[in-house]
């Protein structure tokens, strides 16, 4: 299986930039999604096939890369982004995800 | 607007089969796929199975032999049945719906399942 290797966590302040990157075991393609979940929550898509913008995500989430390295960008981070996020690859059977991230605000 | 959610016994006892039901709206199951996912507390997510919009399945390899998903259309549901369980199946269980690219953009609110005598 893919395996997806993530830091396991990050500390920012508010209104800084960061990069939360996910590199895989074997090339994906573009083919790799990002996902924020709250405590108590179910995951909720930000990004699709690498760099997409799903629907009613906030502009300031990006993502980007190809192959085997691939990076969540959040500019900038409000308080409200609190949260783990978690990649996942959907080109090789089965598709996989990360261990997540973990982002805390300072 | 897409709504799933999940039903199923908060409590099973090892060995014994796990009948997990999604029951979704806002969509069709034959425009649609929907997989199940789980979480064990404080861990990642792992991908279980999936059943497509023309009604094909897949299963994650690891599980397969314990596994099968169906579906009622006239009912808006996906089944899932997963048989022996242990201990370690101990995770929150999750429907998400899936589009033909391989991401999940909408789930439910998951349904706890804890495997204990």
């Amino acid at each position: 299986d893919t395996v997806l290797t993530q830091s396991p966590a990050l500390a920012v302040s508010p209104g800084e930039r960061v990069s939360i990157s996910c590199r895989a075991s074997e090339g994906v393609n573009s083919y790799m999604h990002w996902y924020q979940q709250k405590p108590g929550q179910q995951p909720k898509l930000l990004i699709y096939k690498a760099s997409n913008l799903a629907s009613g995500v906030p502009a300031r989430f990006s993502g980007s890369g190809s192959g085997t390295d691939f990076t969540l960008t959040i500019d900038p981070v409000e308080a409200d982004d609190t949260a783990t996020y978690f990649c996942q690859q959907s080109w090789n059977d089965p598709n996989t995800f990360g261990a997540g991230t973990k982002l805390e605000l300072k | 607007q897409v709504q799933l959610k999940e039903s199923g016994p908060g409590l099973v006892q090892p060995s014994r089969t796990l009948s997990l039901t999604c029951t979704v709206s806002g969509f069709s199951l034959t425009s649609y796929g929907v997989s199940w996912v789980r979480q064990p507390p404080g861990k990642g997510l792992e991908w279980i199975a999936a059943i497509w919009s023309g009604g094909s399945t897949d299963y994650n390899s690891a599980l397969k032999s314990r596994l099968s998903i169906s579906r009622d259309t006239s009912k808006s549901q996906v089944l899932l049945k997963m048989n022996s369980l242990q201990t370690e199946d101990t995770a929150m269980y999750f429907c998400a719906r899936f589009r033909q690219l391989g991401y999940f953009d909408y789930w439910g609110q998951g349904v706890m399942v804890t495997v204990s005598s």
